[in-house]
Parts: structure tokens; sequence; C-alpha cells
């Protein structure tokens, strides 16, 4: 987890709220993701960034948007929080791409009422 | 679905013993990846082995690739009860720029 933090770390909000996680990396790397991780499906990706202000979506985007303003700071909003948006949403970062080594955040849980 | 798929999905095993796992995928890789995840972590990355190679080490974990086989194993020697974890593939498929990551196989080390 060095070099990565994630905040919050714990969240309780309500079905219809808005809410933002955020990651931080203090490696200087390029890339970085955003995963949920739910129990029989792995990790999916939500979306990616290869570069301030350059994102993509990944498998999973639907009803959420982020957003990187700077190399260090990458942020995931749920623009409307639903039941289904709970979960443990992991940060990872990589150096020199998609297909190489991804080091990860310690996680938020998500739990949408 | 072209995640890599892990087998067996749990393995329990004593201290000092043996622990492999497998990971079977279906089309063209790049890379191949081993992470390892305790519980309530984040996920570690433990070894990459590329297309073109077919074994790797790290202390006590050995990687090896059969992309004829389209499969790759993980064998932890000598597992020690610290090594009770979740353990998971990620494939870099040749046609894609993606990670794929498979549902992980759950190791217990028993004491």
């Amino acid at each position: 987890d060095a070099g990565i933090t994630q905040s919050p770390r714990h969240k309780v909000t309500e079905t219809g709220t808005p809410v933002t996680l955020r990651c931080h990396q203090t490696e200087n790397h390029r890339y970085m993701y955003w995963y949920r991780q739910d129990p029989g499906h792995g990790l999916r990706l939500i979306h990616y960034s290869y570069g301030v202000k350059d994102t993509d979506k990944g498998e999973v985007s639907d009803g959420y948007s982020v957003s990187r303003s700077k190399t260090e700071d990458f942020l995931l909003t749920l623009e409307s929080a639903t039941s289904s948006q709970t979960s443990v949403y992991f940060c990872a970062i990589s150096e020199r791409g998609f297909q190489e080594t991804q080091y990860f955040g310690p996680g938020t849980r998500l739990l949408v009422l | 679905s072209q995640q890599g798929e892990e087998d067996p999905q749990a393995l329990s095993i004593q201290e000092g013993e043996n622990a492999t796992m497998n990971c079977s995928y279906k089309t063209s890789i790049n890379n191949l990846q081993w992470y390892r995840q305790n519980s309530g972590r984040g996920l570690v990355h433990l070894i990459l082995i590329r297309s073109n190679e077919r074994e790797k080490h790290s202390g006590r974990l050995r990687v090896t690739l059969d992309t004829s086989k389209k499969s790759s194993s993980l064998l932890i020697t000598a597992s020690r009860a610290a090594d009770t974890a979740s353990y998971f593939c990620a494939t870099a498929f040749y046609n894609t720029d993606k990670l794929i990551f498979g549902t992980g196989t759950r190791l217990q080390v028993f004491p």
C-alpha cells in the first residue's frame, strides 16, 4: 500500500446522494485506476486515467465519473449512489501502462443504504 | 468471458505443505500476473511472467506458464500461516490493453 492512500476508508451513505472517493499517490506514476471488488466477480475496472485530465471508461462505468486534475490525485464520484454500488473500491497505479504491474491502495468500503 | 479462471476456488493445507493454484485463460496473452490479497487489504503484486517465459521464481514462489495449454500455476513451497490469503491471476490479453483479474483462490494455511 506504500505510496497510495484512499479516503475515506469507510463510508455509509444513503441512496440518491453523491459520493466522492479520493485516491492519492506519491509515486508520480502516470496511470491510475479505479476498481470495484464484489464477491464472485473479482476486480472490475470502473475508470482509468493515463495522464492529467486524460481518462477513459472501464468495464462497469455506468453511474460513475472520474476526474484527475493533478498527477497525484484521482477522484471517483458516484453521481447518485444506489444500493448496487455497495462494494469495496480499490485505487491502483502503474508506471508504464495498463498491462504492467499495478500497485493497489488499501481500499474504501462503501455501504449504500 | 476473457478473464482468467483460478482453480481451485478454495484450498486448505497445513503449514509446511506446498500449495498449488492454477489459472486458465482462453486467448493469447502478453503477460500473466499473480497477486495476493490479505483479508481486508489491497492486492499485492507477486510475480509477472511474460508470454515468452516459462518459469519465474521469487523466494518461496514459483510461477509457470504454458502458453500451449493456456494455463499458469503458482506454487508456494513450505507454506506458512502468514500465506493465508486470496490469490488472483490477472491476464494481459494480446488483443486488448486491459488487465483482467480472475475471481481468486482462497488459501487457508493451518498452523
